[in-house]
């Protein structure tokens, strides 16, 4: 069975510039979540989808981060204006209940 | 609020020498305790789902173990590639995310 997918692997870019990540879930899991992965921290939600649906974004910093998960399969979640407190590893993660989460690679990303 | 701490931070062994790694949490109607492997440059692997207080679990050198207040992640014997940082994480009511520790780093040396 294929696992979580995302793209791209790293990413460097400038402060205020604008960034986006790709995450493909397991297929069939209805339920997928964004992380944030500061270094040498757990992970915290930023958002989770059941299907295309929002059911928690209370931690995501809506003036400059948004998501979306189309069609309930794929999701992109974008980053504008970045700021150099947003370097860190962007983990997605999906599940086929709201029970055990099974992680993909992450995105590396560095705001200089 | 819920809360999950890990101690210790950084752990080193020699290989061979067992020894644990503690998790302690405070969470309003515990869905189930996941403890995730982690090593450097990808995204943490699962390990364990604990549900109630008394349960066990075990995979290779790995065992996991939970009470009402905190879970233990017990190594027997490590080998250099039980290398990795450890997250401990708690589910709370149905249908919200994981809380998840800040880990401890495993060393061990051969």
């Amino acid at each position: 069975e294929a696992g979580v997918a995302q793209s791209p692997r790293y990413k460097i870019i400038e402060k205020r510039q604008s960034v986006a990540f790709w995450c493909n879930p397991i297929s069939g899991h209805a339920t997928l979540y964004w992380y944030q992965q500061i270094l040498g921290q757990g992970p915290k939600l930023l958002i989770q989808f059941q299907n295309n649906g929002v059911v928690d974004d209370s931690q995501l910093p809506k003036d400059r981060f948004s998501a979306e998960r189309l069609k309930g399969v794929d999701s992109t979640l974008k980053i504008q204006p970045a700021k150099l407190e947003d370097s860190a590893v962007y983990l997605c993660a999906s599940t086929p209940s709201t029970d055990t989460q099974y992680f993909g690679p992450g995105t590396r990303l560095t705001v200089l | 609020e819920d809360q999950v701490t890990q101690s210790p931070e950084a752990l080193r062994l020699q290989e061979g020498e067992s020894s644990s790694l503690n998790c302690s949490y405070t969470v309003s109607g515990l869905r189930g305790l996941f403890w995730y492997r982690q090593d450097p440059g990808k995204g943490p692997e699962f390990l364990f789902t604990l549900y109630s207080a008394g349960e066990e679990k075990e995979k290779e050198r790995l065992k996991a173990t939970l009470t009402k207040k905190e879970s233990f992640l017990h190594i027997t014997a490590p080998k250099p590639e039980d290398s990795a940082t450890y997250l401990c994480a708690v589910g709370g009511q149905a249908g919200t995310a994981l809380i998840f520790g800040k880990g401890t780093t495993l060393s061990v040396s051969s």
